[in-house]
């Protein structure tokens, strides 16, 4: 149990697009997921917090008009990064929490984004 | 977004002895504290937590070890096996709180 799923696993695009990953929990509800971002050799820093059926809240420096963030659903949450530059190439992780009585996130297994 | 972006430290060791790996965290609020496993290109694995009213939990190979004096946490993995090498990190948060921030993680190399 607690499976959490991340579609694409790995997307290469041309800067200015925008790329949608999906961040599914499978067996359980989310009721809320964190999105990180991850470069290199580095930790994961999270970027926001989302709770179903309201706006994410960012961390400091994230910016929220690049990173989309829409968690339409207890088990959906999705991060669009709009008008993707080189420098948002990251392995982005999603995690959700929600099972009644637990501290713990579940993680997904990571998208790896390449913007050429 | 809150997290320490350093370069990974390593620890090697030999396989079958005993691994030590520490994290020391920053909010004195934080009252949860979790291992996280990560491999190469993979999410984080949940490895073992430990709440502030505890200075010790033990779980299969695994011992976590909570100093609050000293803002200190590790986690010691017993007989540690090829199969361990890997990325490990610690994470602090509350309970009843949503955040969990990142410590800057340690790189296990098990040397066959």
């Amino acid at each position: 149990g607690a499976v959490v799923s991340q579609h694409p696993s790995w997307v290469i695009c041309k800067s200015g697009t925008s790329v949608k990953i999906e961040c599914r929990s499978l067996d359980f509800q989310a009721t809320t997921m964190f999105w990180y971002r991850q470069f290199p050799k580095q930790s994961l820093m999270l970027m926001a917090t989302s709770n179903e059926g309201s706006k994410a809240t960012y961390e400091q420096g994230v910016e929220k008009d690049k990173f989309l963030i829409n968690h339409a659903s207890l088990t959906l949450s999705t991060l669009t990064v709009t008008s993707a530059h080189p420098e948002d190439s990251s392995f982005y992780i999603c995690s959700a929490k929600g099972l009644a009585g637990r501290n713990e996130q579940f993680f997904g297994p990571g998208t790896r984004l390449t913007v050429l | 977004g809150e997290s320490v972006g350093l370069h990974l430290p390593t620890l090697s060791v030999q396989e079958g002895d005993n691994s030590i790996i520490n994290c020391a965290y920053s909010n004195s609020a934080s009252d949860y504290f979790i291992w996280y496993k990560q491999e190469s290109g993979k999410g984080p694995q949940f490895i073992i937590d430990i709440r502030s009213n505890m200075d010790k939990r033990q779980g299969q190979r695994v011992t976590v070890l909570l100093n609050k004096t000293v803002k200190h946490l590790s986690l010691q993995i017993a007989a540690t096996q090829p199969g361990d090498s890997a990325v490990y990190f610690c994470a602090e948060g509350y309970t009843g709180g949503f955040k969990t921030i990142f410590g800057a993680g340690t790189r296990l190399f098990v040397k066959a």
